[in-house]
């Protein structure tokens, strides 16, 4: 199946300080990615969902301000998290699609462990 | 709306033993459905999906699930449980606009020596 390339898989930071999370396609032209937050022992909350070279759609109770998505190529999509604090803290993964029909899945990356110290 | 119910949050089962883990879905159309499964700290992976095709739907590792449209069921089975299916398995439906991945709870596998 296709590839998708999250980074970093860990890290951590000090409150106040802003983190970059970078989602690749590695094979594929993704025309739309998703940003999702998973909390321990739960299933994943979609956070946001962004189509190349148009502002991401958040999902209520997301605040874009705190959580910028780009996705500035069909490759590559980020997230940044502003002024963390340790209640961001939490495991966040992003997927992939290569269309919108509805036999497209996603491609999940590998997931990032954020700890805000 | 689309949303996804999956009745169990853990099942436990014995190696060689069959698995039985259940999903039951709401959509408006015809939904094309997913199971994930993803291990610890790690992301996830397809294991198969059904788009409207064949009701029987054979994944990876041994998986296979059924579509059925009158009971809005889509259940994961495996014949005999393997110590490595241990880990947590999502039951998700594509939404009508092709959007969305719409989520279920998850439910947690053991599998016992």
């Amino acid at each position: 199946g296709a590839v998708v390339s999250q980074h970093p898989s860990r890290v951590i930071c000090k409150s106040g300080t802003s983190v970059k999370i970078e989602c690749r396609s590695l094979d594929f032209q993704a025309t739309t990615m998703f940003w999702y937050r998973q909390f321990p022992k739960q299933s994943l909350m979609l956070m946001a969902t962004s189509n190349e070279g148009s502002k991401a759609t958040y999902e209520q109770g997301v605040e874009k301000d705190k959580f910028l998505i780009n996705h500035a190529s069909l490759t590559l999509s980020t997230l940044t998290v502003t002024s963390a604090h340790p209640e961001d803290s939490s495991f966040y993964i992003c997927s992939a699609a290569s269309g919108s029909t509805l036999n497209t899945e996603a491609f999940f990356g590998q997931g990032t462990r954020l700890t805000v110290v | 709306a689309q949303s996804v119910t999956q009745l169990d949050s853990h099942v436990s089962v014995s190696e060689g033993t069959p698995v039985l883990l259940r999903c039951n879905y709401s959509s408006s159309y015809s939904p094309s459905l997913f199971w994930y499964v993803q291990h610890p700290n790690k992301g996830l992976q397809l294991l198969l999906k059904y788009t409207s095709a064949a009701t029987l739907v054979k994944g990876i590792n041994g998986f296979e699930a059924e579509f059925k449209k009158s009971e809005t069921s889509f259940h994961l089975t495996k014949p005999s449980a393997h110590m490595s299916d241990a880990a947590e398995y999502f039951c998700v439906v594509r939404d009508n606009y092709g959007q969305n991945f719409v989520f279920g709870p998850g439910t947690r596998l053991s599998v016992l020596p």
